[in-house]
């Protein structure tokens, strides 16, 4: 059973606009959840997390929402630029489980155009 | 700061043999993950080292080991390789008792078995 999903296997976005990416998980023992981004050949680097005990949390161009009650997050990148053309991974884990493994969507291919 | 690298870059192994992958952790990290990406997934956690002993183990059969050394660096060994086995493998660093769990990794090991 697949406890993180990301639905939208690919999202194109005009440069400069918004991208929305979704993620819905289904265990309600995660209370941590992170995004990151992977370019080809390279390994998952680190975009922005959110704590369960928070519904946003911002960084810049980068901006995380939270919705427990649903067990949805989303990733807004505003404006989005050409360079943010990655797959984005949506992961969470849970606190008190010892060893904070970090389970992982499919992924979400995202292309900024120009 | 050095990040954290894997080796060999890549690698073409038969099935039956057995295959030794290695990761530097990034400095001041002394928990080290390893994960395997299938193509079109997202990474699935396979183990967890902290302070040279395991940690958490994922959904993998016996034939995955792992070693952490006292330089926080570690080794992934699979045995008796399967057609199946074919992925990238990534590790990820992560500082002590870090409490926002972030994970922090490496540009993976390509494996393929034929």
């Amino acid at each position: 059973d697949q406890q993180v999903k990301q639905n939208s296997p690919s999202l194109s976005v005009q440069e400069g606009r918004i991208s929305i990416l979704n993620c819905d998980y289904t265990n309600s023992m995660f209370d941590y959840f992170l995004w990151y981004k992977k370019y080809p050949a390279e390994g998952p680097t680190f975009l922005i997390s959110i704590s369960s005990i928070k519904d946003k949390n911002e960084d810049g161009r980068f901006t995380v929402f939270l919705n427990k009650s649903a067990k949805h997050l989303s990733l807004h990148i505003v404006p989005s630029q050409p360079g943010d053309s990655a797959v984005y991974f949506c992961a969470a884990s849970r606190s008190g489980a010892g060893s904070y493994q970090l389970t992982f969507g499919k992924g979400t291919k995202l292309s900024v155009i120009p | 700061e050095t990040g954290v690298t894997q080796s060999p870059t890549h690698l073409i192994k038969t099935r039956g043999q057995q295959v030794t992958l290695r990761c530097s952790s990034q400095s001041g990290h002394n928990t080290v993950s390893w994960y395997q990406q299938a193509l079109g997934q997202g990474p699935q956690f396979i183990f967890q080292y902290y302070r040279e002993e395991e940690n958490g183990r994922g959904n993998f059969p016996p034939r995955f080991s792992g070693l952490q050394f006292p330089n926080y660096s570690s080794e992934l060994n699979v045995n008796a390789l399967e057609l199946d086995d074919s992925a990238l493998y990534l590790c990820a660093s992560s500082p002590p008792a870090s409490p926002t769990d972030t994970q922090y990794f490496g540009p993976g090991t390509r494996l393929t078995v034929l």
